[in-house]
């Protein structure tokens, strides 16, 4: 069974830094082909794709968001660590992690997080 | 960047009806589109990758067309639970989700 789970702050200062962990079960980020994304969704807002990493250390950034966004892997712990520099209370959302799966031809996020939500104020 | 537009922005409809959204790209992405449904307070459920392939468990009134810039989910008749938001997303260059169909009980 594949399980992917969000942690970190709920709430923020602007200006600060923002860092959020997937730990996630039931697969491995060694897999060629596997890669893990991050997602945020602004409350009553569209999805917006951040960021993904995969089993090589290819890393995707969305272009609008890219000078404030590092993802990193750590293999052994089946985590994926995502860090947003500077963030504005425009940066409130809900933020998901999802893996990307190891089929071949499939570039889609198939097995998602519950979510967890970020607060950016004073 | 790649930019995505869906249409309509919602629409209204009842138990039974065929349910057709449209999903657009600023530019060719070959057959690199998929689709998510969300429902409330929930995360995004992958339906269809790659312009018309099912994902497992998804069930079969759905199905999705289309390649370079123009795609469709079809909904061959509604059931209660298709009630909710629905994203296309390109994967052709890095990712974009359009910005949603809300479905609705008419």
């Amino acid at each position: 069974q594949i399980t992917l789970k969000e942690s970190g702050p709920t709430l923020v200062k602007p200006t600060q830094t923002l860092t959020l962990t997937c730990t996630f079960s039931g697969f491995s980020l060694t897999t060629a082909g596997v890669g893990v994304g991050w997602i945020r969704q602004p409350p009553g807002k569209a999805l917006e794709w951040l960021t993904v990493i995969y089993w090589d250390d290819d890393k995707r950034y969305n272009p609008s968001l890219k000078n404030r966004l590092t993802i990193t892997k750590d293999t052994s712990k089946s985590q994926v660590v995502l860090t947003m520099t500077n963030v504005d209370p425009v940066d409130t959302a809900t933020y998901y992690c999802a893996r990307v799966p190891p089929a071949y031809g499939i570039s889609a996020f198939d097995s998602w997080g519950q979510g967890t939500r970020v607060t950016v104020s004073s | 960047d790649i930019e995505m537009t869906q249409s309509p922005s919602s629409l209204s409809a009842s138990v039974g009806d065929r349910v057709t959204i449209r999903c657009r790209a600023s530019q060719t992405i070959e057959n690199f589109l998929n689709w998510y449904q969300q429902k409330p307070g929930r995360a995004p459920k992958l339906l269809i990758y790659t312009a018309s392939h099912l994902e497992s468990g998804a069930p079969s009134r759905f199905s999705g067309s289309g390649s370079q810039t123009d795609f469709t989910l079809t909904i061959s008749s509604l059931q209660p639970e298709d009630f909710a938001t629905y994203y296309c997303q390109q994967s052709h260059s890095s990712f974009t989700f359009g910005p949603g169909t809300t479905v609705d009980l008419k």
